[in-house]
């Protein structure tokens, strides 16, 4: 079946734009994460969803950062006013959610973002 | 909060070597452990999972043992191959609205 899915695969803007990121999970996965992995850097996590509701939103780095999710599908990362330090690759997973977030998540190829 | 700990690479092998990645992790609770791989090119994947203490979870040769009492989980293959060549992240994973992966340990296996 199909797996997750992002867009755009690579993005270049330049300082200040806002961008929107997109993901699509595996169907019917009620779970979803953001992450970002910086260039020779490890993940860092940013904000999980489980169907609609974000219950903790501090681990993104900026209030210039959001999330929403919208019928327990499709999400979409904003940075809004962006900068060099944005840039990165940013990866979304989806899991079942039957166990509380303690499944196995399924990547997404990522979006690359460079900020100019 | 949360955190894992994981070896820091580059790490480069001869193949055939035997291979270990060690991996600690703080954690309230009781949380599933996960080994994720990334091949050169392609996103990250499951390699092996355990969810509970004392079992060993396992896959294309590689294995790692939850051990509560230690709160580790390492990574071990007995040899590897040049295909193994790739960045290993190992990620305890609670119940919350936080997740955690290591920092990853990138392996090379030459000839």
């Amino acid at each position: 079946g199909a797996g997750v899915s992002q867009s755009p695969s690579n993005k270049v803007t330049e300082k200040g734009k806002d961008v929107e990121l997109r993901c699509d999970p595996i169907s019917g996965h009620t779970a979803l994460y953001w992450y970002r992995q910086s260039l020779g850097q490890g993940l860092e996590f940013l904000i999980y969803f489980q169907g609609n509701s974000a219950p903790d939103k501090s681990g993104l780095p900026s209030d210039r950062f959001s999330a929403e999710r919208t019928g327990g599908s499709v999400s979409t990362l904003t940075i809004q006013r962006t900068q060099q330090e944005d840039s990165a690759v940013y990866l979304c997973a989806s899991s079942s959610g039957l166990a509380g977030g303690q499944e196995t998540q399924y990547f997404g190829p990522g979006t690359r973002l460079l900020v100019l | 909060g949360d955190s894992v700990t994981q070896m820091e690479g580059p790490v480069t092998l001869s193949e055939e070597a035997f291979l270990t990645i060690n991996c600690t992790y703080t954690a309230t609770g009781y949380p599933s452990l996960f080994w994720y791989v990334q091949y050169p090119g392609e996103g990250l994947q499951l390699l092996l999972k355990a969810t509970k203490a004392d079992d060993k979870g396992s896959n294309k040769g590689f294995e790692a043992t939850y051990r509560k009492e230690t709160t580790s989980f390492h990574l071990e293959k007995g040899s590897v191959q040049v295909s193994d060549s790739a960045v290993y992240f190992c990620a305890p994973t609670n119940t919350g609205n936080q997740f955690y992966f290591g920092t990853g340990t990138s392996l090379t296996v030459i000839p």
